[in-house]
């Protein structure tokens, strides 16, 4: 069964700090692994997203992520948080256009 | 820039009271799609649909849960009756039809359902 995996239900990062927030991924085949945001009573924002290529991904608001076949990973990270990063963030994953997501991980950011 | 709306945002009802979402994924998207997100959860799939053709309801519970995108463009998700569990935030997501694999989904803001 596929699955995706976020072993930290909250981050904390002091503002300036860099950020990591990681996911592990069971996926058959191929994966096509995204990161999406939410805030408080909102939908998912897409940050960005893997299916090919090169392995460090860019995405929106300065976020990037390493996808890592060895480690079945895809960490995402910014080199400076902002309070503004506070969030829930959900990694979710497929070797289709079904996406099974992970719990979430909270990220708190102090000032 | 277009968004998926949703509505309602909000829905009280009583236990065995039908309640029924709609959803207007944006212009041109051929996929839709409706989640289920419980509180401190991801969001997990309930339906998919491909223009109006459902090709995945496998994790919907057909007992209850009724959906349908009629014409290929919006959708309504229904509950009839609705149970105590099924207090959640209902998402509602679409994406285009340029790559059938692969792309992102673009989400509404959801209706947090409340069952009392």
């Amino acid at each position: 069964a596929q699955s995706v995996a976020q072993p930290e239900d909250q981050v904390n990062v002091a503002e300036g700090n860099p950020l990591t927030v990681k996911c592990t991924y069971s996926v058959s085949g191929n994966p096509y692994l995204f990161w999406y945001v939410q805030y408080p009573n909102r939908g998912l924002q897409f940050l960005l997203k893997y299916i090919t290529g090169d392995n460090l991904v860019k995405g929106s608001y300065g976020f990037e992520a390493e996808f890592n076949k060895s480690q079945t990973s895809f960490h995402l990270k910014k080199p400076s948080a902002l309070v503004s990063d506070s969030a829930l963030y959900f990694c979710a994953g497929g070797a289709t256009n079904k996406l099974i997501f992970g719990t979430g991980t909270l990220l708190a950011v102090q000032p | 820039e277009a968004e998926v709306a949703q509505s309602p945002r909000y829905k009280i009802t009583e236990k065995s009271q039908a309640v029924a979402f709609w959803c207007d994924p944006i212009s041109g998207h051929a996929t839709l799609y409706w989640y289920r997100q419980i509180l401190g959860q991801g969001p997990e799939l309930l339906v998919q649909f491909q223009d109006e053709s459902v090709v995945d309801d496998s994790q919907l519970p057909k007992d209850r849960f009724s959906a349908e995108r009629l014409k290929g463009v919006d959708s309504t998700l229904k509950i009839q009756p609705a149970e105590l569990g099924d207090s959640a935030m209902y998402l509602c997501a679409s994406s285009s039809r340029d790559r059938v694999e692969g792309n992102e989904q673009f989400f509404g803001p959801g209706t947090r359902l409340t069952v009392l």
